[in-house]
């Protein structure tokens, strides 16, 4: 069965500081895509970013960045120098053919 | 463009009572999903449809029915609602095509009592 693992239930930082959202996938798929989801506090759903299972190069997008492993079957997402905005839930998931699987999420507190 | 809207916004049932959960999206997407997010608890997915005319069950499917009523409209029915069918109703679509990201309602706050 396909499953998401967000280990961290809750973090809290500092602004300014970098932080890394953990998230661990199971799927006996070799093609499947992974995604990261915010969800702030009004309670929307917002896509950020997408790498699919045969691409482990890693990107920047300004704050954004991500480190997908595929032998460890690791999808990590960084925020560089959060800020107050960033607060909200992240969510990681694991589409396989219409198939969405998503972790717990991970609570992601900004202070100032 | 609206994107996807949802209907009702928020709803209380009774046990045994049925309702009938709105989704429309004006996208022109082929894809639409029904979600389900419960407390401290990511999304499950409840049922699907890839195209119009065909649905397909999702995780947990068990109690509800659903209506692709056309490209635009996915409808989500309750027939005899439970207390553990409370929960915050999430409708979603994408293209189809290529995994792409899916867009979200602002979802539906149901609670059964």
């Amino acid at each position: 069965a396909q499953k998401v693992t967000q280990a961290q239930t809750e973090i809290s930082v500092v602004e300014k500081e970098d932080v890394t959202l953990d998230c661990v996938y199971e799927t006996r798929d070799t093609t499947y895509y992974l995604f990261w989801y915010k969800q702030p506090p009004s309670g929307e759903l917002v896509f950020l970013i997408r790498r699919n299972s045969f691409d482990e190069q890693n990107e920047i997008s300004g704050r954004y960045s991500w480190n997908f492993q595929k032998s460890t079957s690791s999808f990590n997402f960084t925020i560089t120098a959060s800020q107050v905005v960033d607060s909200a839930v992240y969510f990681c998931a694991v589409d396989n053919f219409n198939k969405f699987y998503f972790g717990s999420g991970t609570k992601l507190n900004v202070k100032p | 463009n609206a994107g996807v809207t949802q209907t009702p916004k928020f709803q209380v049932l009774k046990t045994g009572q049925s309702m009938t959960l709105q989704c429309a999206q004006d996208m022109n997407h082929n894809s639409m999903y029904w979600y389900r997010q419960d407390p401290g608890m990511g999304l499950r997915l409840i049922y699907y449809s890839a195209s119009e005319g065909t649905t397909d069950k999702g995780e947990v499917p068990n109690g509800y029915n659903v209506s692709r009523l056309n490209k635009r409209e996915f409808s989500l029915r309750l027939e005899s609602a439970a207390p553990s069918q409370t929960s915050v109703y999430f409708c979603a679509s994408r293209t189809g095509t290529e995994f792409n990201e899916q867009f979200f309602g602002p979802g539906t706050r149901l609670t059964v009592l």
